[in-house]
């Protein structure tokens, strides 16, 4: 049975820092692995989709990678900012996302 | 493009009662899944549709069930609503079945159970 494991459970940085949110994986049977942002009581907005045979993906500011054989993926936000507080989730897709509990991130001004 | 739409966006009900929720996908996109997120479970897929067809299900009761109109339009019914039915019920659109492409996920639906 997959599980889906981000740490930490919640991180506060001050602004313009780099930072780095984690998310293993129990099975590496995987279509592929999305990265997720919500933010309070909203639904999910689509960040970044690494398929199984890539190793990273990059948009803007933000670079995910993907370990298929340890089970691991990183989200690596450069120079954050205030707008950027919000809950990050990672999600495996073995044919149906399977989610981590999320990383609460909380970028002070 | 328009975005995936979800109705309604909020829902009080009793216990006993049944709900009916509905999901209109990105234009184009035949896939629509359904999640359950509660603070103490966290997001949990329900189930799949795909050009009409349940394709995948989660681990819920039979009182949640769902439906795909053939214009990929879906449906989820919670029948004998329980409080521990209480939660934000996301649906997500994609292109295709079998778990290769980008999920677009609507605003949600709260629902809560009195």
């Amino acid at each position: 049975k997959q599980e889906v494991t981000q740490i930490p459970a919640a991180l506060s940085v001050p602004e313009g820092e780099n930072l780095v949110l984690n998310c293993s994986f129990t099975d590496s049977a995987i279509y592929n692995l999305q990265w997720f942002r919500q933010d309070p009581g909203k639904g999910l907005t689509s960040l970044l989709l690494i398929q199984s045979s890539q190793r990273e993906q990059t948009s803007g500011r933000l670079n995910a990678s993907l370990d298929k054989s340890s089970g691991r993926s990183t989200l690596y936000i450069a120079a954050s900012q205030p707008g950027d507080s919000a809950t990050y989730l990672c999600a495996v897709n073995g044919g149906k996302l399977i989610f981590g509990q999320g990383t609460e991130l909380s970028v002070k001004p | 493009k328009a975005g995936v739409t979800q109705t309604p966006r909020y829902l009080i009900k009793t216990r006993g009662q049944q709900v009916t929720l509905s999901c209109s996908p990105i234009s184009g996109h035949r896939s629509v899944s359904w999640y359950q997120q509660t603070p103490g479970q966290g997001l949990q897929f329900l189930f799949e549709y795909f050009s009409e067809t349940q394709r995948n299900k989660g681990n819920f009761p039979g009182r949640f069930s769902g439906r795909q109109f053939s214009n990929s339009r879906s449906e989820m019914n919670v029948s004998t609503l329980e409080l521990g039915d209480s939660a934000l019920y996301l649906c997500a659109s994609h292109p295709t079945s079998g778990g290769t492409d980008t999920q677009y996920f609507g605003p949600g639906t709260r629902l809560t159970v009195l």
